[in-house]
């Protein structure tokens, strides 16, 4: 079965700081990993899949299949970071998501 | 264009009634997802659509969660005799098509029901 781990509820850091939100996975395949983001009063929308390699808003996210892991990372932490942040996995020919429970970024000024 | 939308945003229901809640994907969308989204968790899928077949409803809880999609657009998720432990928000999402990678599935805003 796949599951994601997020294992902090919430983290908070200084603008400017850098941050990094840990999503720890189990499967035995080859997944595909998302992280999705969900600001105050807005729906869950995609923020980043390993796939697309790309940075987004400054985020970036490594797939370390050693360690399954799929750490977010932002150098330098703005105000409107601040969100509910959820990674994501699914089946290499899957659909469904299975998520983690996610982490709550709170950016302090 | 327009997004997902779901309705209706809220719902207080009490314990022994049905509801139904309704999803509007994304037009041209083939696949449909419903999530179950429990206070302090992440969303937790309950079944998926492929245009109008039911592909995999592994998720639904109980004989009591019930989805359709007769057309190929919207969708109904309908719970009967609804319990406490349904309280939920319920979310909707639709991708452009099942492709051999993973569609982006974008998320509607939810429908939060309350079970007393």
């Amino acid at each position: 079965a796949q599951r994601v781990t997020q294992p902090e509820k919430l983290l908070s850091v200084f603008k400017g700081a850098p941050v990094e939100l840990k999503c720890n996975y189990s499967y035995s395949g080859s997944p595909e990993l998302f992280w999705y983001v969900q600001y105050s009063r807005q729906r869950l929308q995609l923020l980043l899949r390993h796939i697309s390699r790309e940075s987004i808003k400054g985020f970036t996210a490594d797939l370390n299949k050693g360690e399954t892991s799929f750490h977010l990372k932002k150098p330098f932490a703005q105000e409107e970071d601040s969100a509910m942040y959820y990674c994501a996995l699914s089946r290499e020919y899957g659909n469904k998501l299975v998520f983690g429970a996610g982490t709550i970024l709170r950016v302090k000024s | 264009g327009a997004g997902v939308s779901q309705s209706p945003r809220y719902k207080v229901a009490k314990r022994g009634q049905d509801v139904a809640l309704r999803c509007d994907p994304i037009s041209g969308h083939v696949s449909l997802f419903w999530y179950q989204q429990a206070l302090g968790q992440g969303p937790e899928f309950l079944t998926y659509f492929q245009n109008e077949a039911q592909l995999d409803k592994s998720g639904l809880p109980s004989d009591r969660f019930f989805a359709e999609r007769p057309e190929g657009s919207v969708s109904t998720l309908k719970i009967q005799r609804t319990q406490q432990e349904d309280s939920a928000v319920y979310l909707c999402a639709s991708s452009l098509f099942q492709t051999r990678r993973p569609d982006t599935q974008y998320f509607g805003p939810g429908t939060r029901l309350t079970v007393l």
